[in-house]
């Protein structure tokens, strides 16, 4: 079974600019989490999708920080403009469903940015 | 809401030698718990979960976890570490009735031969 997919791995940019993280959950999953976890501190919710809707984004910076999941598969999230406080990696997950239950999330690699 | 307090940042030890990892959390319901295992460059990846049941949870690679619910403590253990057991370890915790994971910020464990 192939896992949760994420691109790029490592990404550098300049303050202010833009940048796209992709992910695809595993395949069947309908709940898919991106997390943004800092150097030395655990990971934390930015945003939950279950198909196409969104269940949370209370954590997500929407000033600068949006994200998308079109037709309930793949999903994008984007930085801006970035700033140096959004260097961090980037995670993402999925589960079989965001009902309440104790469902198992899978992780995708990360991607590694570095804001500069 | 809940929290999770995860008491050592860094944990060097010996190959062969025992490693406990301890993490306290804070719920004012019941809750589901949960260790997850980083190795470098590398998502996260399951140890193991406390549901219901058996207190003493087995996981992969020879790890296991007691829940202590009078001391809202979720320990880690492995008897004997390999130098392939060197990694990042996060305790997390979710409600029952919720679905929101909160994480610890982590224990890095370093095994030396």
């Amino acid at each position: 079974e192939a896992g949760v997919a994420q691109s790029p791995r490592y990404k550098i940019i300049e303050k202010r600019q833009s940048v796209a993280f992709w992910c695809n959950p595993i395949s069947g999953h309908a709940t898919l989490y991106w997390y943004q976890q800092i150097l030395g501190q655990g990971p934390k919710l930015l945003i939950q999708f279950q198909n196409n809707g969104v269940v949370d984004d209370s954590q997500l910076p929407k000033d600068r920080f949006s994200a998308e999941r079109l037709k309930g598969v793949d999903s994008t999230l984007k930085i801006q403009p970035a700033k140096l406080e959004d260097s961090a990696v980037y995670l993402c997950a999925s589960s079989f469903t965001s009902q309440a239950g104790p469902y198992e999330q899978y992780f995708g690699p990360g991607t590694r940015l570095t804001v500069t | 809401a809940q929290s999770v307090t995860q008491l050592d940042s860094q944990v060097p030890v010996f190959e062969e030698a025992p490693v406990e990892l301890r993490c306290n959390y804070s719920s004012s319901v019941s809750v589901y718990l949960f260790w997850y295992v980083q190795y470098p460059n590398q998502g996260l990846q399951l140890l193991l979960k406390y549901l219901s049941g058996s207190t003493l949870v087995k996981g992969i690679n020879g790890f296991e976890a007691e829940f202590n619910k009078s001391q809202t403590s979720f320990h880690l253990r492995k008897p004997s570490v390999h130098i392939s057991d060197t990694a990042e370890y996060f305790c997390a915790v979710i409600a029952v009735l919720d679905y929101k994971l909160s994480f610890g910020a982590g224990t890095t464990v370093t095994v030396r031969a």
